[in-house]
């Protein structure tokens, strides 16, 4: 079975632009999580989205939104880039919100210049 | 709050040589604790996870790790590396209701042959 998708690879943006990121999670797999990962740190956790419906949001301003479709893939929306949006977003997929391991894609590489 | 230590930065060992990165936690019920592998460029992997039972447990790739209650730390050990062990490892907590992950700030594996 194939694992955690993202899509896509590396993007490099301007300043104030917008950017959507999208993850497809492990087949059977209805829990998606999108982390934020700066250079030289851990991921930091955005939000996670079960059965369509947000279930937790990390310590991120309002320009960062998502949303998961009936089809359990997930998109991740920027508004007005900032340079410190630079980052890898990580996606990671888990059968349940919480008791459940949760398995990451291999990330999108953005760079806001 | 949740948080998690990892307090080694950067670790060089010899091939051959045994290994054992140290990780603290910090969480106020039963945590749930992961270890995850990094590789330049990619996403996470997942070694290995503890929920309950035994505390010592066994990961891919010949890791193993220890869940200490007393000492709150749940501390990867390799009995002998191989030069592919070279990565960025990063300890994760989570548990119980809790839908998000914490992680380290992590520590980077470099293996002399």
């Amino acid at each position: 079975d194939a694992g955690v998708t993202q899509s896509p690879t590396h993007l490099i943006k301007t300043r104030g632009q917008h950017v959507t990121l999208r993850c497809s999670p492990i087949s059977g797999h209805k829990s998606v999580s999108w982390y934020q990962q700066v250079l030289g740190q851990g991921p930091q956790f955005i939000f996670q989205y079960y059965e369509k419906e947000e279930r937790g949001r990390g310590n991120f301003p309002d320009r960062f939104s998502a949303r998961q479709f009936p089809n359990y893939s997930s998109e991740l929306n920027v508004n007005a880039l900032l340079l410190g949006d630079s980052a890898l977003y990580l996606c990671a997929s888990s059968s349940r919100t919480a008791q459940e391991t949760q398995y990451f894609g291999p990330g999108t590489r953005l760079l806001v210049l | 709050a949740q948080s998690v230590t990892q307090p080694d930065i950067h670790i060089t060992v010899s091939e051959g040589a045994s290994l054992e990165l140290r990780c603290n936690y910090s969480y106020g019920a039963t945590p749930y604790l992961f270890w995850y592998v990094q590789s330049p460029g990619q996403g996470l992997q997942l070694l290995l996870k503890y929920f309950s039972g035994d505390t010592l447990v066994q990961g891919i790739k010949g890791f193993e790790a220890e869940f200490k209650r007393s000492q709150s730390s749940f501390n990867l050990r390799k009995p002998s590396v191989h030069w592919s062990d070279a990565a960025e490892y990063f300890c994760a907590v989570g548990g119980g209701s809790n839908y998000k992950l914490t992680f380290g700030k992590g520590t980077l594996l470099t293996v002399n042959p």
